[in-house]
């Protein structure tokens, strides 16, 4: 089975502008996570999508969305770009969400 | 609330010694627990996991881990440390309590001298 497989790898935008990451799950997985990891904060939970719906979500400002599609594969947005988002973006899916999860390689987005 | 802590923030062994990694966790009902390795600008790769039943578990590259409930622990181990075993390693904890949704220790950086 091919494994999580996360486009675009690596990203720069200017502070202001929007972003769009895409999430494709491993085959047969129905729940997709999202973290974030940065060398000041470690990795953070964003949110978890499961058959279309968002099942749970982290602490982050509104300014961070995502949604996923019926092929289970899930985007997240953020929106009005902040210094402090550059980080590494990290997406994981599991079957059915409370087990195993599989991480792709991620995103690396740079804010400037 | 659920956490994770990795007391080590940066472990160094020689080539060929012995490695245990320690890891607290909390949760408020029956945990499953991870460790993930990551290389520099990789994502995480799964080392092992418990669920339920033997608390000594086996992984991939010859690390095992072993759970203790009374101490709430989930201790890394490996008997001989190779020098590509250097990475960052996160011990996280997860469940049904909060399905999708993994709680990370900060991560322990080891350095494998030759």
């Amino acid at each position: 089975k091919a494994g999580v497989t996360q486009t675009p790898r690596y990203l720069i935008k200017t502070r202001g502008q929007q972003v769009t990451l895409s999430c494709s799950p491993i085959s047969g997985h129905r729940s997709v996570s999202w973290y974030q990891q940065t060398p000041g904060q470690g990795l953070q939970f964003l949110f978890e999508y499961f058959s279309e719906t968002q099942r749970n979500k982290g602490n982050f400002p509104g300014r961070f969305s995502g949604r996923q599609f019926s092929n289970s594969r899930s985007e997240m947005n953020v929106s009005t770009l902040e210094l402090g988002d550059s980080a590494l973006y990290l997406c994981a899916s599991s079957s059915a969400g409370g087990e195993t999860q599989y991480f792709g390689p991620g995103t690396r987005l740079l804010v400037l | 609330a659920q956490s994770v802590t990795q007391p080590d923030i940066h472990i160094t062994v020689s080539e060929g010694a012995s490695l245990e990694l320690r890891c607290n966790y909390s949760y408020g009902a029956t945990p499953y627990l991870f460790w993930y390795v990551q290389s520099p600008g990789q994502g995480l790769q799964l080392l092992l996991k418990y669920f339920s039943g033997d608390t000594l578990v086996q992984g991939i590259k010859g690390f095992e881990a072993e759970f203790k409930r009374s101490q709430s622990s989930f201790n890394l181990r490996k008997p001989s440390v190779h020098w590509s075993d250097a990475a960052e390693y996160f011990c996280a904890v997860g469940g049904m309590l909060n399905a999708g949704k993994s709680t990370f220790g900060d991560g322990t950086t080891l350095t494998v001298k030759p």
